[in-house]
């Protein structure tokens, strides 16, 4: 079965451009989700969607972070405009949708902001 | 809020022996708990999960142990070997399903 596939895997950007990435969960899955990990500690939550709605996106900075999962497939995530505070991996993840099942994420992409 | 916490920071061994990672959550509705593995610069990996109404869960050389009353778990490696060493997070799910992550364990197995 084919993983999480997300790109670009690496970006760098200056402040106050904006950047794009994109995810394609494992067939079939109907939650997807985005986490931010900043280096040296654990993925945090995002945004949460469940086929092509939206779960959970209470930690998602909204005057500058925009996603969206048109089709219920594949994800993008936005930002822009970039703050230095944003460097971090952009991880996204996939799970069946039930209750509980396990969470398979993608390499993620690494952003750095100049 | 939710919230969870995780020691050590940092952990080294000797090969063969045993390690020890240890894991507190702070929302009793939690009924979930994954351990991540995570290799520099790589995706974090799912290596092994309990549900709650277990207290114990075996996957050859790993174990999860789950204390609900105290709201602790933790993950055990035995017979430690090089190829462990990497960073382990210990998560617990939270309203609808996210994933609460831990600060993380940088685990280092020494030859």
């Amino acid at each position: 079965e084919a993983g999480v596939a997300q790109s670009p895997r690496y970006k760098i950007i200056e402040k106050r451009q904006s950047v794009a990435f994109w995810c394609n969960p494992i067939s079939g899955h109907a939650t997807l989700y985005w986490y931010q990990q900043i280096l040296g500690q654990g993925p945090k939550l995002l945004i949460q969607f469940q086929n092509n709605g939206v779960v959970d996106d209470s930690q998602l900075p909204k005057d500058r972070f925009s996603a969206e999962r048109l089709k219920g497939v594949d994800s993008t995530l936005k930002i822009q405009p970039a703050k230095l505070e944003d460097s971090a991996v952009y991880l996204c993840a996939s799970s069946s949708g039930t209750a509980n099942q396990p969470q398979h994420f993608g390499d993620g992409t690494r952003l750095s902001i100049l | 809020g939710e919230n969870v916490e995780q020691h050590p920071s940092t952990l080294s061994v000797q090969e063969g022996d045993s390690a020890v990672i240890k894991c507190t959550y702070s929302d009793s509705a939690s009924n979930y708990f994954p351990w991540y593995k995570q290799e520099l610069g790589k995706r974090p990996q799912l290596i092994i999960d309990i549900r709650s109404n277990v207290g114990e869960k075996k996957d050859q050389r790993i174990a999860v142990t789950l204390n609900k009353t105290a709201k602790h778990f933790s993950l055990h490696i035995t017979e430690t070997q090089p190829e462990d060493s990497a960073v382990y997070f210990c998560a617990a799910n939270g309203q609808g399903g996210k994933l609460i992550f831990g600060q993380g364990t940088e685990l280092s197995v020494k030859p």
